[in-house]
């Protein structure tokens, strides 16, 4: 079965500084990859996505991601973090199987202090 | 336009009781999934329709949970005899035709409180 582990369960920056959340997921076939995030008093909403092609894809708001098949992970980063950015992040993964459903990670939260 | 809509936003009930959480979908989309979100849980899979059948049941955690989807549109996440382990935020999303690189959208949840 499919899994998704995010290594980082709490997490506080200060603004400006860089930001690395690990994502790795157990499935060996082809996948699709995600982070959601959920700000606070918010509901969930896309913040990228990986299909193929280009493995370091960018999102909103300065977001990126990599995608390393070879280490099956998928680490999000932001060069230079800001008080806004403060919510819970949720890697996903879909691959495989007859329902592609959405398979979660349990979080991230992160606070940026001003 | 209008993204998914779930009520009520909030219902506290008492043990033993039967509660039922609404969803209306993104309008033209044929996916709809029901998730947990449990305090240091992150979100449980619980039930995933095409149209109006559920080919994935496999995350409703006991037979007191049930789902069902009427017109292709409006879903009903029905709890039996509540629990307080039942308590949780119940999210609906939905996507386009339920491909696995149809992002999800998500409403804003249902937070159950079971006393």
């Amino acid at each position: 079965a499919q899994s998704v582990s995010q290594h980082n369960h709490h997490v506080i920056l200060s603004e400006a500084a860089s930001l690395e959340l690990g994502c790795n997921y157990s499935y060996g076939g082809t996948v699709n990859l995600f982070w959601y995030v959920q700000y606070p008093g918010q509901h969930l909403q896309l913040l990228l996505k990986y299909f193929s092609g280009d493995p370091l894809v960018k999102g909103i708001k300065g977001f990126e991601a990599e995608f390393i098949k070879s280490k099956f992970s998928f680490n999000l980063r932001k060069p230079s973090v800001q008080w806004s950015d403060t919510a819970e992040y949720f890697c996903a993964v879909t691959g495989g199987g007859a329902t592609n459903k959405l398979i979660f990670g349990t979080g991230t939260l992160l606070a940026v202090q001003p | 336009g209008a993204g998914v809509s779930q009520s009520p936003s909030n219902k506290v009930t008492e043990k033993g009781k039967d509660v039922e959480l609404r969803c209306d979908p993104i309008s033209g989309h044929t996916a709809l999934y029901w998730y947990r979100q449990s305090l240091g849980q992150g979100l449980e899979f619980l039930i995933y329709f095409q149209g109006n059948s559920a080919p994935d049941k496999s995350g409703l955690p006991s037979d007191r949970f049930s789902a069902e989807r009427t017109g292709g549109s409006v879903s009903t996440l029905t709890i039996q005899r509540t629990q307080q382990e039942d308590s949780a935020v119940y999210l609906c999303a939905s996507s386009l035709d339920g491909r696995g690189n149809s992002p999800l959208h998500f409403g804003n949840g249902t937070r159950l409180t079971v006393t």
